[in-house]
Parts: C-alpha cells; sequence; structure tokens
C-alpha cells in the first residue's frame, strides 16, 4: 500500500501570503501529526489528531497556524500571513490507534513540504 | 514532560569502521518505547530500530544495534561496519506507553567517510 504523501513538495511564498499543506495519510491510520522541522533543527511537534477526539492542539507556535481533518482522511495545515521564521520542512506522519497499532505503534512519515518564505 | 536529548550535533566514521550516536531521555514512567529514525537528504523518515522499556535485551537490526540502559535513562545506536547509504540525520524518539505522541531529539547528523 502506499505510504504517506504530502503536497505540495516545495512551496515558495511571499511574506504576508497564506499557504496550505496537506498530508494524505496511510489507509486506515487513525493518528495522523504535524511537524515542523526548521533548519539543522528537530522535529517540532505542531498538532496531533487521533480519531473522532479533539485534536492537540498544544504545539502550534500561534494562531496563524491551523489544522484540519476530515474524519481519518486528508489534513491539512494552514499558514496565515506567512513570515520568514515559518521557512522550515513540515513533516507529517500517521499511526494506527493505541489499541490496533500494537506494542510500538512506530509513526510512518511522509516526505515533507519545503516551505520557504521570502 | 518527557525530554529527549541528543547530545552529539554532528559525527562522522570511516566506512567500514563502527560508530555509536548517543540518546538520553527523562521519564518518570516505567513503561514506555523508544526508537531511533533516519532521515537521510531526501528527508524521507525511515524508522531503524525499537525497543520497549521493559525489555531486558537490547534490540538488534542487522548492523544496527542499542545499548539500552534504562537506569540511566540512555539508548544509544550502534551502527557496525559502517556504509555510505548510512549518511543521514538520526533522530532518537520516545513514546509513552498510554499515549499516541512521539518525543524527539534534535537529531545527530552522521557523516561516513570513504
Amino acid at each position: 500500500g502506499a505510504g504517506v504523501s504530502q503536497s505540495p513538495s516545495n512551496k515558495v511564498t511571499e511574506k504576508g501570503k497564506d499557504v496550505e499543506l496537506r498530508c494524505d495519510p496511510i489507509s486506515g491510520h487513525t493518528a495522523l501529526y504535524w511537524y515542523r522541522q526548521s533548519l539543522g533543527q528537530g522535529l517540532e511537534f505542531l498538532i496531533y489528531f487521533q480519531g473522532n477526539s479533539a485534536p492537540d492542539k498544544s504545539g502550534l507556535p500561534s494562531d496563524r497556524f491551523s489544522a484540519e481533518r476530515t474524519g481519518e482522511s486528508v489534513s491539512t495545515l494552514t499558514i496565515q500571513r506567512t513570515q520568514q521564521e515559518d521557512s522550515a520542512v513540515y513533516l507529517c506522519a500517521s499511526s494506527l490507534d493505541l489499541l490496533s497499532g500494537g506494542a510500538y505503534n512506530e509513526q510512518f512519515f511522509g516526505p515533507g513540504t519545503r516551505l520557504t518564505v521570502l | 514532560a518527557q525530554t529527549v536529548t541528543q547530545s552529539q550535533p554532528e559525527m562522522s566514521v570511516q566506512e567500514a569502521e563502527t560508530v555509536t550516536l548517543s540518546c538520553t531521555y527523562d521519564t518518570s514512567e516505567s513503561d514506555y518505547y523508544l526508537f531511533w529514525y533516519k532521515q537521510p537528504p531526501s528527508r524521507q523518515m525511515i524508522l531503524v530500530i525499537r525497543q520497549e522499556a521493559y525489555k531486558q535485551q537490547n534490540a538488534t537490526e542487522n548492523r544496527f544495534s542499542v545499548n539500552f540502559q534504562k537506569a540511566a535513562k540512555s539508548f544509544s545506536l550502534k551502527i557496525s561496519d559502517s556504509q555510505l547509504g548510512d549518511a543521514a540525520m538520526y533522530f532518537c524518539a520516545y513514546r509513552r506507553d498510554t499515549g499516541n505522541q512521539f518525543y524527539f531529539g534534535t537529531g545527530t547528523s552522521l557523516t561516513v567517510i570513504p
């Protein structure tokens, strides 16, 4: 089966514009995560969706960032009024829920979207 | 809160030699899971190896093995017979037993010298 896919692969935008990043998780994966990876940095957790539960938005850096997910399918991460400091690679990952995922329930990652804000 | 520390931002190893990447973590829990992920220049994160905290035996996957020291909260990755394709960023990660959220370290960039 297909892995996690993300689009676009690269996005260049001008400061102040809004951008939407898309993530298609692995079919059947109820959990979906967004991370930000700035140049030379680790993974910064942004938001986590688990099935129909309320998402964990504790990692979103400002109210310019928001994410949606319809059911257990596609998720979109929206950044409004982009700033230069938003330039980074945005990674999406998915996993099964804890009951079905087995002990490890590892995350499977997409290839990321590289966002450049000029 | 759980924190994961990778104290080596960069490491290098000669091809065919062995290298060890360090990882320490902070937790008050007794059951949890630890992972090493590899991120090559393609950006695609790939799971390398994983370990359950209650298993005393160190996990191994071919040339990759871990040294899990639970009391010391240490989870180092050993790469034997290093190959050029091992060059990548390596991330250590922690997951609680009862939750789905992962906590990642800041990564170690591994260079393999021909």
